[in-house]
């Protein structure tokens, strides 16, 4: 599979806003994806973005793409502690998904 | 719109049994569907892509014929986990691409956690 690579961990306090971040390495991913698992559950999609994007906002959420160095970020504004969870970026390359190891955001109250 | 479920949700099974996982797409249609694996802390993998009337297609290291993947309707691919070890014990997800939606998007399922003893 393709490269993705997220930090583990994120902790910070309710109302902050928390940035997740991911690098990726296939130029040729025509979408990237920020997913939410809660544990024990399925993974919800958050966002994408398409890869001629530079920015997407969407109510709290805001995706940043740097195609050029492959970073894709994830803003949450006002992090409330129902955002506890991990997050997972990835990409869609020739319509298969592959995915970062996922960043754990623990939100204290 | 767009769910996708999966049963069991859990099973536990013995040592040398073989278990069979169903991916259904509830409300829509999908020619593709995908089985990833996910152990504990870790990542998701993609295992195999299943396409609808023909034979799915592994990703490297996956042995094909210890996962069979049936993807026999335009609604429901299995995975059959043949002759279970304990090192089978993980949680399996599937998704699944609307074949009337663009690339862009697949819908997971909520994820099957199998246990061998």
């Amino acid at each position: 599979g393709e490269d993705v690579e997220q930090s583990l961990f994120l902790s910070v306090r309710e109302g902050d806003s928390s940035v997740i971040n991911c690098t990726y390495t296939d130029s040729s991913s025509t979408y990237l994806y920020w997913y939410k698992q809660e544990p024990g559950a399925g993974l919800q999609l958050l966002t994408y973005i398409f890869s001629n994007m530079d920015m997407k906002q969407d109510q709290r959420l805001t995706v940043l793409l740097n195609k050029k160095d492959k970073h894709l970020s994830l803003r949450i504004a006002d992090t409330q502690t129902g955002d506890s969870a991990i997050y997972f970026c990835a990409e869609n390359n020739f319509n298969k998904f592959y995915f970062g190891s996922g960043t754990k955001l623990n939100v204290k109250p | 719109g767009a769910v996708v479920s999966q049963h069991p949700s859990w099973v536990i099974c013995k040592s040398g049994t073989s278990v069979k996982i169903e991916c259904r797409s509830l409300d829509f249609q999908a020619t593709t569907m995908f089985w990833y694996r996910q152990f504990p802390k870790q990542s998701l993998m993609l295992m195999a892509t299943s396409n609808e009337g023909s034979k799915a297609t592994y990703e490297q290291g996956v042995e094909k014929d210890k996962f069979l993947i049936n993807h026999a309707s335009l609604t429901l691919s299995t995975l059959t986990v043949t002759s279970a070890h304990p090192e089978d014990s993980s949680f399996y997800i599937c998704s699944a691409r609307d074949i009337d939606r663009g690339e862009y998007e697949q819908y997971f399922g909520p994820g099957t956690r199998l246990t061998v003893t």
